[in-house]
């Protein structure tokens, strides 16, 4: 059964600390993606990533950062977290693009910034 | 460029009425487009996908989406709906070609289904 795993389903940090996301997937998938979920808003995309050590700013970069050192995790690094970066986090993966790749989901990462 | 419009952002019906969501998309090529569902405090689970051929999709759970060119549309209906399609659903869309896969979504439609 194919996997994105994250490191947490619920995290509480405060105001100031610098957070760390780690997403892992099993399925050798060349394309990484990390998405901030918001009601009302959808799913918004902050960074992606196409291979080992390269990323692609998403649509809301600011405030975050992400490292790719391995094929298989993605990490989302909110560098001082603040209080609108509350919010639940998700990562996906896909194969290299052309086709009709669907993206496969973590659970989740509902993140609270005190 | 793409992009996806998703008409009411909360949709409620009675157990065993059809289910309808609407999903429009905006595509420079040939799109493929995807529906996901999200039950309550998981992550995106693919329910169907349009890629080529045939215009009628089904999915899990019997949902079937049609895509409708002319249209610009890919709406999701399921005959009957039942208690646990109580989530909210997301439609997508993907250019054709594009070889960083990267999907556009709608901002969601909450499915309430009223017993």
């Amino acid at each position: 059964d194919v996997k994105v795993t994250q490191s947490s389903r619920y995290l509480v940090k405060r105001t100031g600390e610098k957070v760390f996301l780690e997403c892992v997937q099993d399925m050798d998938h060349e394309n990484m993606f990390w998405y901030r979920q918001d009601p009302g808003l959808g799913l918004r995309l902050i960074y992606f990533s196409y291979d080992v050590k390269m990323k692609e700013k998403g649509d809301i970069p600011e405030g975050y950062s992400v490292s790719r050192e391995k094929k298989e995790r993605f990490s989302l690094i909110l560098e001082s977290a603040s209080t609108n970066q509350t919010s639940m986090y998700l990562c996906a993966s896909s194969p290299l693009g052309g086709g009709p790749n669907e993206q496969f989901f973590g659970p989740g990462t509902r993140l609270t910034v005190l | 460029a793409q992009s996806v419009t998703q008409l009411g952002s909360h949709v409620s019906v009675s157990e065993g009425a059809l289910v309808l969501l609407r999903c429009n998309y905006s595509s420079s090529v040939p799109p493929y487009l995807f529906w996901y569902v999200q039950y309550p405090n998981q992550g995106l689970q693919l329910l169907l996908k349009y890629t080529t051929g045939a215009t009628l999709v089904k999915g899990i759970n019997g949902f079937e989406a049609e895509f409708k060119k002319s249209e610009t549309s890919f709406h999701l209906t399921k005959p009957s709906a039942h208690m646990s399609d109580a989530a909210e659903y997301f439609c997508a869309v993907l250019g054709r070609g594009s070889t960083l896969g990267r999907l556009y979504f709608g901002r969601g439609t909450q499915l309430t289904v009223w017993p």
